[in-house]
């Protein structure tokens, strides 16, 4: 099973400055790797598939980078909504898929 | 206009089986590409994926969940089924049934919660 280890585990940054949250794979997933947003009391949201493509409706302050095991989500500015967590999700395949253990944007 | 909702019990037993049914409204499990994932969330935890099925009928399951889970789909119904055996109460979670096309997770249904107690 391949093993998704995001980091930071939580990052703690103030409406305005840029975030970047990271996402390691134990083995190579090519580029089937995506982004979700996750806020309190609701289901995830895609922001970014295929590593690097934004889902339908996704402002373009999000960016996704990366191939291979390494991989990054950027927010360019954050926004008082962008505050929440953030899961990266692997579908390397379609046998078994993985989530990380997800990264918490907080407010300073 | 794509939509899913799980329903079931929101309260089971330790050992009892669960059964959960995703509806889906808005597109066609026999489309290519198309598939119906189940992935739960414990309170205050990461996701997990749990099953998925797809439109040629092709069922996978989570490694550590296999010996418990079957996934099965009723095309003319627009309807998932998620049956999980022997529950614990470390399965409370909510369940989350979600669409994926391709290998893309675009659409989720609410998810409900499921507590096992006895």
């Amino acid at each position: 099973e391949i093993v998704l280890t995001q980091s930071p585990g939580t990052l703690s940054l103030s409406p305005g400055e840029r975030a970047t949250l990271s996402c390691r794979a134990s083995q190579s997933v090519s580029s089937k790797l995506a982004w979700f947003q996750q806020k309190p009391g609701q289901a995830p949201r895609l922001l970014i598939h295929d590593a690097t493509n934004r889902a339908t409706g996704i402002p373009d302050r999000f960016s996704g980078s990366g191939s291979g095991t390494d991989f990054t989500l950027t927010i360019s500015r954050l926004e008082p909504g962008d505050f929440a967590v953030y899961y990266c999700q692997q579908s390397a395949g379609s046998l078994s898929w993985t989530f990380g253990q997800g990264t918490k944007v907080e407010v300073k | 206009q794509i939509t899913l909702k799980e329903s079931g019990p929101t309260l089971v037993k330790p050992t009892q089986t669960l059964t959960l049914t995703c509806t889906f409204s808005g597109f066609s499990l026999n489309t290519a590409g198309v598939a119906v994932d189940w992935i739960r969330q414990p309170p205050g935890k990461a996701l997990e994926w749990v099953a998925h099925i797809y439109w040629n009928d092709g069922k996978y399951y989570s490694p550590s969940l296999k010996s418990r889970l079957t996934i099965t789909k009723d095309t003319a119904k627009n309807q998932v089924v998620l049956t999980m055996t022997n529950m614990d109460p470390d399965d409370t979670a909510i369940y989350f049934c979600a669409q994926s096309y391709w290998y893309v997770l675009g659409h989720w249904g609410q998810g409900m919660l499921v507590t096992v107690s006895s």
